[in-house]
């Protein structure tokens, strides 16, 4: 079985600074997708950023980042330049076997 | 292309009342999958189905049925509604092709059982 942890609830950051989101998995796989998902109080489910476990170069999508550390079962995200439009909960999650399994979700609010 | 469409999008329900959720893609996906998602826990998957007529449980199963007659439908059945079972809900259907996977959610259902 496949458990994804996020040990930060909540977090805050002040617009146009940098958050990062902190991410580890277990599983005995060596082929697998990791993916963040952020969900805005709209409900909807976005993906953010998606990360190959065979690929060492970490994924950027824009002010998105990851920090994958495969050894440490470790996926991190790092949000730059955060604007108020990034206020949302962002879920980590893994994939194998076309099934997805979440972390709890962190809430990350950005001020202005 | 409508995608994953949800029905309701919202509901209230007496315990013990049954209903379906309705799941509906456009896309010819092969994979469909129900989540319920609770504060503080994620979304943990309830049913998925990997093709018509096939179907397997997930995670939290108990009190509910899933069906899968056509590629496109993906109903899920609450037999007796418990107040346990107050939680949002959502479809999702997804693809695998060569090294990419897609997910796509639909937007949710918020069911309330009193």
């Amino acid at each position: 079985a496949q458990t994804v942890t996020q040990s930060q609830p909540e977090m805050s950051v002040q617009e146009a600074e940098t958050v990062t989101l902190s991410c580890t998995y277990d599983t005995s796989e060596s082929n697998y997708y990791l993916f963040w998902y952020k969900q805005p109080p709209s409900r909807q489910m976005i993906l953010v950023i998606r990360q190959e476990a065979y690929k060492q170069q970490n994924a950027t999508e824009n002010r998105f980042s990851v920090n994958f550390q495969k050894a440490a079962k470790s996926f991190s995200l790092k949000i730059s330049d955060s604007q108020l439009g990034d206020t949302a909960m962002y879920f980590c999650a893994f994939i194998n076997d076309y099934k997805l399994s979440f972390g709890a979700g962190t809430t990350v609010t950005v001020r202005a | 292309n409508a995608g994953v469409t949800q029905t309701p999008k919202f509901q209230v329900l007496k315990t013990g009342q049954s209903m379906t959720l309705q799941c509906a893609q456009d896309m010819n996906h092969e994979y469909m999958s129900w989540y319920r998602q609770d504060p503080g826990m994620g979304l943990r998957l309830i049913h998925y189905s990997v093709g018509a007529g096939i179907t397997d449980q997930g995670e939290v199963p108990n009190g509910y049925n899933v069906s899968r007659s056509t590629t496109e439908d993906f109903p899920l059945r609450l037999l007796s509604a418990a107040p346990s079972q107050t939680s949002v809900y959502f479809c999702a259907s997804s693809y695998y092709s060569g090294a990419n996977y897609g997910y796509t959610f639909g937007s949710g259902t918020r069911l309330t059982v009193v």
